[in-house]
């Protein structure tokens, strides 16, 4: 079975810093990688994906992830944040059957 | 287009009642999810749908049942509420097996509480 780990659970900081949240998995196969993101009170959306191709993949909002095959991860950066960014981030994870499998989470505060 | 409608948004019930979950997309996916989120512990998968009359369990399917209607409906039901299923839902849809390369798209959520 398939899981997934997010490093962070809270990471606080400050608008216009730099953004790296982990995202590792274990699973030996072929994978499908996401990320998405929940706004306070909203649902979860897609910030971006991999299925295959160019490792480094762009997505919405300035983010940015890379899929490195060799660690088994799939981290997600943006260079500089805004008071906006403040959600959570979810790292989710599928092979070739019908199962998200997704990270606990990482809460992300920006203060203005 | 509404995307995946959930209903109700807020739920309280107590010890023992029963209650279903209500889940619609107009996107014509073919597949169609249940997660619980619990602090610290991401989305669980409860139950899911890669077609109409098909259903299977996922991660956490103990005292869920589930029904797929037709294409477009995906109900949860619990049949006796007990206070570990409070939580939030989310009904989720894909076009085809996320497996496949498609990603999930999420209803606004059910926030239930059980007393």
């Amino acid at each position: 079975a398939q899981s997934v780990s997010q490093h962070n659970h809270h990471v606080i900081l400050s608008e216009a810093a730099s953004l790296e949240l982990g995202c590792n998995y274990s699973y030996g196969g072929t994978v499908n990688l996401f990320w998405y993101v929940q706004y306070p009170g909203q649902h979860l959306q897609l910030l971006l994906k991999y299925f295959s191709g160019d490792p480094l993949v762009k997505g919405i909002k300035g983010f940015e992830a890379e899929f490195i095959k060799s660690k088994f991860s799939f981290n997600l950066r943006k260079p500089s944040v805004q008071w906006s960014d403040t959600a959570e981030y979810f790292c989710a994870v599928s092979s070739n059957d019908y199962k998200l499998s997704f990270g606990a989470g990482t809460t992300v505060t920006v203060r203005a | 287009n509404a995307g995946v409608t959930q209903t109700p948004k807020f739920q309280v019930l107590k010890t023992g009642q029963s209650m279903t979950l209500q889940c619609a997309q107009d996107m014509n996916h073919n597949s169609m999810y249940w997660y619980r989120q619990d602090p610290g512990m991401g989305l669980r998968l409860i139950h899911y749908s890669v077609g109409e009359g098909t259903t299977a369990k996922g991660e956490v399917p103990d005292g869920y049942n589930v029904s797929r209607l037709n294409k477009r409906e995906f109900s949860l039901r619990l049949e006796s509420a007990a206070p570990s299923q409070t939580s939030v839902y989310f009904c989720a849809s894909s076009l085809d097996r996320t497996g496949g390369g498609t990603e999930a798209f999420f209803g606004q959520g059910t926030r239930l509480t059980v007393v």
